[in-house]
């Protein structure tokens, strides 16, 4: 869905390092999402945010953070990479009091 | 164990056929059941939408939700190879001041010509 933009498309980085995941939309959703996706697994919910200033953890937040620059923006770090989080990340954005949740092309990142 | 439960295939049928995929879930706080198609390399985008049990259909995609089962299907009619795809159930219920959804593992569907 090119209304939700997600930078990069893929990363390889190493343990410890700190990566920063981008995300844009160009919806005017209020709502985000950062998910990840492993086989198995399906997505899980990292963390979200209802507004610029509201900002949620999700059912695995451990060992990222985020930040909500705009209605239009947010990011996902990882402080110190580790390998079990290699996985598929989604941003996603929805509306509020909908369900319908729309997703960006995602990023593979391969922590080594 | 999981809220929602879906078999994650692969599933492979020739063109034509006709799929049926499943998720089983426990708990009744869920309201509203969706389906989302995932091609390869991209995000999931929304395919069905419902909140009620019984069938809902929409071309060659037919939704059902029996809730007293706590199950939920989706049926592809006439298959096409362009529905092959990673078909992920998710449902919704109200946590923390919205609606949460949780996805179940995503069935991998191939049809082949």
């Amino acid at each position: 869905d090119a209304d939700v933009t997600q930078t990069p498309r893929n990363r390889i980085t190493k343990t410890g390092k700190r990566i920063m995941l981008e995300c844009s939309q160009t919806k005017g959703h209020d709502r985000m999402y950062w998910y990840r996706q492993d086989p198995g697994l399906g997505l899980r919910l990292i963390y979200y945010s209802f507004d610029v200033k509201d900002i949620n953890k999700g059912e695995i937040s451990d060992g990222y953070s985020v930040s909500r620059q705009a209605q239009a923006k947010f990011s996902l770090s990882l402080e110190s990479a580790i390998p079990n989080q290699t996985a598929l990340y989604f941003c996603a954005t929805s509306e509020l009091e909908r369900d319908e949740q729309f997703f960006g092309p995602g990023t593979r990142l391969t922590v080594l | 164990q999981k809220e929602v439960e879906q078999d994650p295939g692969p599933l492979s049928v020739p063109e034509g056929a006709i799929v049926s995929l499943n998720c089983t879930y426990s708990n009744s706080a869920f309201q509203y059941f969706m389906w989302y198609r995932q091609y390869s390399r991209k995000g999931p985008e929304l395919l069905m939408y419902t909140y009620s049990s019984g069938n809902k259909e929409d071309g060659r995609f037919t939704a059902q939700v029996d809730k007293s089962s706590k199950y939920i299907s989706l049926f592809i009619r006439d298959s096409q190879p362009s529905d092959s795809a990673t078909y992920l159930c998710a449902m919704s219920k109200h946590s923390g001041g919205y609606n949460k959804l949780i996805f179940g593992a995503g069935t991998r569907l191939a049809v082949h010509p």
